[in-house]
């Protein structure tokens, strides 16, 4: 039960875009189409932004999108905003449990 | 709207138990999975394990079986989290979450600090 791989950080300016990556194996994500993206400020508790590889819920922007391909799976965030400043999670089904990345630190220049 | 409410913050020494509630509101408590992640101070989340209120079938993950019990008091639409041999490293906080389906978490609690220090 090993966690997703994330880099540790990602940076952009207002206005660009940045992507970030989550990569599993075959028992995870690359095995079920259960990838979900969390955003977390700081003392906050986790937010949901996309759930089932690229579906959005309610109220989150459509600047926020999802993907996957074979093992690894991506968030994208274009038009960066000052407030989209934060941690990023990734999270995967492995058919008994889940697994998160070990997180990515967003920083907006 | 939808919301989980924990249970305040604890303190305890090693090799005690702690119990943290998650009261649910806002929809049928017992119509899905509630989930417990964890974060020590400045790391990720660590997925620990769900509980189906509706039937009280429970599945954990392996670092945590044998020391974390899930449970659930359907009356007052609450779920509970106990681990148990409580050390320095499960210093933490910790979430509850409902699960839509497929292991997607929305919305979480607020977190319930546990701090585990003699």
């Amino acid at each position: 039960q090993s966690a997703l791989t994330q880099p540790r950080s990602v940076s952009g300016s207002p206005g660009q875009s940045v992507t970030i990556s989550c990569t599993g194996t075959s028992s995870d994500v690359g095995g079920y189409n259960y990838v979900s993206w969390y955003q977390q400020h700081p003392g906050k508790a986790p937010k949901l932004m996309i759930y089932d590889v690229s579906k959005r819920p309610s109220g989150v922007p459509d600047r926020f999108s999802g993907s996957k391909s074979g093992n690894t799976a991506s968030l994208t965030i274009s038009g960066l905003q000052a407030e989209d400043e934060a941690d990023y999670y990734c999270c995967s089904y492995a058919g008994s449990w889940v697994v998160f990345g070990g997180g990515t630190k967003l920083t907006v220049l | 709207q939808v919301q989980l409410v924990q249970s305040g913050a604890e303190v305890k020494k090693p090799g005690a138990s702690v119990k943290v509630s998650c009261k649910a509101s806002g929809y049928t408590f017992t119509s899905y999975d509630i989930n417990w992640v964890r974060q020590a101070t400045g790391q990720g989340l660590e997925w620990m394990g769900w509980m189906n209120p509706n039937s009280g079938n429970t599945g954990y993950a392996q670092k945590f079986q044998g020391r974390v019990t899930m449970t659930r008091n359907t009356s007052i639409s609450t779920a509970y989290m106990e681990l148990s041999s409580l050390r320095s490293e499960d210093t933490a906080v910790y979430y509850c979450a409902r699960d839509q389906d497929t292991m997607t978490f929305d919305p979480w609690g607020q977190g319930t600090l546990v701090t585990v220090s003699s």
